[in-house]
């Protein structure tokens, strides 16, 4: 079982929609947890981190976390064309490591 | 402007000579890391360091040296040794090790010939 996992995708939604993006984690006692846009062919950058279980909103993104159910979730509202990206998950294990999931590709169609 | 310098930002070797990839920040950041992406995974940590003149392995060290010789600085060579180099590299900086609060340049791709 992977330490982090993501659903590779590609995962499309229309012009509009909301883009719902799941992650899952392995070890119970990991406590932070951080969202990371890469668009093809650059470098990635930190969109949302959350510490606590619930929801923290930011604009059209919404991060969830539930430390129960070992899952982070990652919402986009009316989403954009130019949210078109692959959405990197990554999670500080109870060790202090931060590892990251294989991404997962979205596509927002016009 | 704060932030992080990769260069080059493409690079063509051919197979058995080593390259050096240089990494720069003027965020006055501790901590500095090297990242390898392969096409369709995730990022691979390959050193950091969390200190001038510390660093260490990461999960994928085999074939790579660092050096930490000042704190802007964070050069990663990529040696004869690595069976594979071709890949996309990233190097990233955070105020300390235990943060996922990442900061990363622009990236450098290595390709083999």
């Amino acid at each position: 079982q992977k330490e982090v996992e993501q659903n590779s995708g590609p995962l499309s939604v229309p012009e509009g929609a909301i883009a719902s993006l799941n992650c899952t984690y392995s070890d119970r006692g990991s406590q932070s947890f951080f969202w990371y846009r890469q668009y093809s062919g650059k470098s990635p950058e930190l969109i949302m981190f959350i510490y606590s279980n619930g929801d923290k909103e930011d604009g059209r993104f919404t991060a969830q976390l539930n430390k129960a159910s070992q899952y982070v979730s990652l919402l986009i509202r009316d989403s954009q064309p130019s949210d078109s990206a692959t959405y990197l998950c990554a999670v500080i294990s109870p060790w202090g490591k931060l590892i990251f999931g294989q991404g997962t590709e979205l596509s927002v169609k016009p | 402007d704060g932030g992080i310098t990769q260069s080059p930002k493409y690079l063509f070797r051919k197979e058995g000579q080593n390259v050096t990839l240089s990494c720069e920040q003027n965020l006055n950041h501790d901590a500095m890391y090297w990242y390898r992406q392969d096409p369709g995974q995730g990022l691979r940590l390959i050193y950091y360091s969390q200190i001038v003149n510390d660093f260490q392995k990461g999960d994928i060290a085999e074939g790579y040296s660092v050096s930490r010789e000042k704190k802007e600085s964070f050069p990663l060579t990529v040696t004869s040794a690595q069976k594979n180099p071709t890949a996309f590299y990233l190097c990233a900086s955070s105020i300390r090790t235990d943060t996922g609060e990442l900061f990363f340049g622009e990236g450098s791709r290595l390709t083999v010939l």
